[in-house]
């Protein structure tokens, strides 16, 4: 079945830099794009934006230009966030997620919890 | 960019009743609006696509209506497990975006 695995929680201070990841299994990696989602805490969801995992090129919303980068490691079947310059506003889980045909996001990681603290 | 407008943002309700939660667009998206719960523990489950259409395993008291710029997810016997946080998202232009959800509580 297709599953999509996080990695786990992260503390950082603000200024430092981090780096989530999520390992997909049981489809062809590449046949699908990756999008990301941010969720502050008791917040809703917000799309950050997505790679295309056959191409490697990602795509930002403009919230998410400049300190965010998405990249893949498709060897492993896996795609990775990482954000630099890390700030209190930062703090949030993150969901990596499949989009299919249909627009719909319909697999998802388990998130993973960022806390931006000093 | 698109605004999703979710009300309501919280609802009490009890087992068996008849819930809708309501999304707006802030323009047409020609039905392409999907829905998602979100349970207390973070993990999020689609639950309607395109509207209308029921994600595969989705109990059928789940349904989505609507149109233009309004669209609405009922339930029609609340169970147990359905009190969660609920959002729509749409997918007619980007950026992606979500309303801003409804918590579904029991009364």
């Amino acid at each position: 079945q297709i599953q999509l695995v996080q990695s786990g929680p992260e503390l950082k201070k603000p200024g430092e830099s981090v780096k989530i990841s999520c390992k997909a299994s049981g489809y062809t990696f590449t046949d699908y794009a990756m999008h990301w989602v941010k969720q502050a805490p008791g917040k809703g969801l917000k799309w950050m934006g997505w790679i295309n995992t056959y191409t490697g090129k990602p795509t930002y919303a403009d919230d998410f230009k400049g300190r965010f980068v998405f990249s893949l490691e498709a060897s492993a079947s896996t795609a990775n966030l990482q954000i630099s310059n890390l700030k209190n506003e930062d703090t949030a889980t993150y969901f990596c997620a499949t989009v299919d045909l249909s627009g719909l996001f319909d697999y998802w990681g388990q998130g993973v919890m960022v806390t931006v603290s000093s | 960019d698109i605004q999703m407008t979710q009300t309501p943002s919280s609802m009490p309700a009890s087992l068996g009743e008849r819930v809708t939660i309501s999304c707006r667009a802030s323009q047409g998206i020609s039905n392409y609006l999907n829905w998602y719960q979100q349970k207390p523990d973070g993990t999020i489950k689609p639950l309607i696509y395109y509207t209308s259409n029921l994600q595969s395993g989705v109990p059928s008291r789940f349904s989505g209506s609507g149109s233009g710029t309004d669209y609405s997810l009922t339930i029609s016997s609340l169970e147990p497990e359905d009190f969660a946080m609920y959002y729509c998202q749409q997918y007619d232009s980007s950026p992606l975006t979500f309303g801003s959800g409804t918590k579904l509580e029991i009364k």
